[in-house]
């Protein structure tokens, strides 16, 4: 079936640092799979963050930004500087175009972002 | 904007007993509705896909029987755990699309503690 892998939490690093967090996919039954990066803020709901719908192509959204790569299967989260209110679980999720009827989400990521 | 309530948002019930939640759209019309469940350490997975007029489709380990959904309207829907055990602690997440090709907006979630 198809999955999702992330960098295992948590993520801990400084305000006005960088981040990566690695997001590999398998896709046995979708030649080319929505993907997706949602976040979860404490107490508050699953919001998405960005989606990419093309391979090769680049989404962004709020200074993060995350590129589809056919090749490698990966759809990794970047930020240059991370903010404290940055401090969020991020999910990593695959759909299958054009009846997206079922998200496949990865385990997610804690990141803290200290002051 | 779109957006979706859960309710409640945490809830404790005896081992064996039954809960019911509920999911509201609020923006826009809930086409279908998407039940996920996050076990304790485990990422979030498909229950079932609620689409009004058309019957509501099970993921594999999750029955009508275990889970009733209800969805009778373009704003509205439900599940209830019955007869709940340990194993169905965890948080259960809607979503909810206008059509088959537009992103998922999901609630915040219902927390279930089973003691």
């Amino acid at each position: 079936g198809d999955s999702v892998t992330q960098t295992e939490g948590p993520v801990t690093v400084s305000e006005s640092e960088s981040l990566i967090i690695n997001c590999t996919y398998s896709a046995t039954s979708i030649a080319y799979p929505n993907l997706f990066w949602y976040v979860r803020y404490p107490g508050e709901g699953l919001q998405l963050l960005l989606k990419v719908i093309t391979a090769g192509q680049k989404g962004s959204s709020r200074g993060f930004e995350a590129t589809y790569n056919k090749e490698t299967t990966s759809f990794h989260l970047q930020k240059a500087s991370v903010q404290e209110s940055d401090s969020a679980v991020y999910y990593c999720a695959l759909g299958d175009p054009p009846n997206t009827n079922k998200v496949v989400f990865g385990t997610g990521t804690r990141l803290q972002v200290l002051p | 904007g779109a957006l979706v309530y859960q309710y409640p948002r945490r809830t404790i019930c005896k081992s064996g007993t039954s809960m019911r939640m509920e999911c509201q759209a609020v923006g826009f019309q809930a086409t279908s509705v998407a039940w996920y469940r996050q076990s304790p350490q485990k990422t979030f997975e498909l229950i079932a896909l609620s689409t009004v007029n058309s019957a509501i489709k099970y993921e594999q380990n999750f029955t009508q029987e275990k889970f009733p959904i209800s969805h009778p309207n373009l704003s509205f829907s439900s599940m209830t755990v019955l007869n709940a055990y340990l194993e169905d602690r965890g948080l259960y997440l809607c979503g909810a699309r206008v059509t088959a090709n537009s992103d998922y907006t999901f609630g915040s979630g219902t927390r279930l503690l089973v003691i």
